[in-house]
């Protein structure tokens, strides 16, 4: 059984500090995501990492960064968090070819709140 | 990129009537769909996928249909039950790595 555990499910962090999410997959999957998810505007894609230190960006990828330094680990970097970043972030993993039907599992989400 | 438009945000429907959530996604090349279920404070989960040589694919009560000419897709849920109610959502890819997801519609279903 596939499993993607974001090691924090709760945060509160103060506006302008430095925020890790944590993400680890065990199922030696290539691809590795972090979306964000908030209300009517559904899964929006922050970054992907197909391969250990390779990242793409997303849709949304503006005052975030991330880090892919081993296979199964894909970290998502508040530099400086914002109110607007207030939101449930969630990680995924997937085999590559996702075209070919490999699923993307997520994780469990992480509920961010910057005051 | 890729764009994906889901309607409607949110349907309420009686148990055991249907229910119907389409998709339309932008970019020709997308070839794999797949529909996610989110219940309550849970994770997103895999329901029911289709590729783009297929028109329709079928797992008992939940049923899926795409039209590449018009570039959208369906998800069928049939003689609903409370237990269907969830957040789904739609997705597409265009490419091994990469997967963009409707905006979700919330089910609620009356028992």
């Amino acid at each position: 059984d596939v499993k993607v555990t974001q090691s924090s499910r709760y945060l509160v962090k103060r506006t302008g500090e430095k925020v890790f999410l944590e993400c680890v997959q065990d199922m030696d999957h290539e691809n590795m995501f972090w979306y964000r998810q908030d209300p009517g505007l559904g899964l929006r894609l922050i970054y992907f990492s197909y391969d250990v230190k390779m990242k793409e960006k997303g849709d949304i990828p503006e005052g975030y960064s991330v880090s892919r330094e081993k296979k199964e680990r894909f970290s998502l970097i508040l530099e400086s968090a914002s109110t607007n970043q207030t939101s449930m972030y969630l990680c995924a993993s997937s085999l590559r070819g996702i075209s070919a039907g490999n699923t993307i599992y997520f994780g469990e989400g992480s509920w961010l709140t910057v005051v | 990129g890729e764009n994906v438009e889901q309607h409607p945000s949110t349907l309420s429907v009686q148990e055991g009537d249907s229910a119907v959530i389409k998709c339309t996604y932008s970019d020709s090349a997308s070839n794999y769909f797949p529909w996610y279920k989110q219940e309550l404070g849970k994770r997103p989960q895999l329901i029911i996928d289709i590729r783009s040589n297929v028109g329709e694919k079928k797992d008992q009560r939940i049923a899926v249909t795409l039209n590449k000419t018009a570039k959208h897709f369906s998800l069928h849920i049939t003689e609903t039950q409370p237990e269907d109610s969830a957040v789904y959502f739609c997705a597409a890819s265009i490419n091994n790595n990469d997967m963009r997801f409707g905006a979700g519609t919330r089910l609620t279903v009356k028992p």
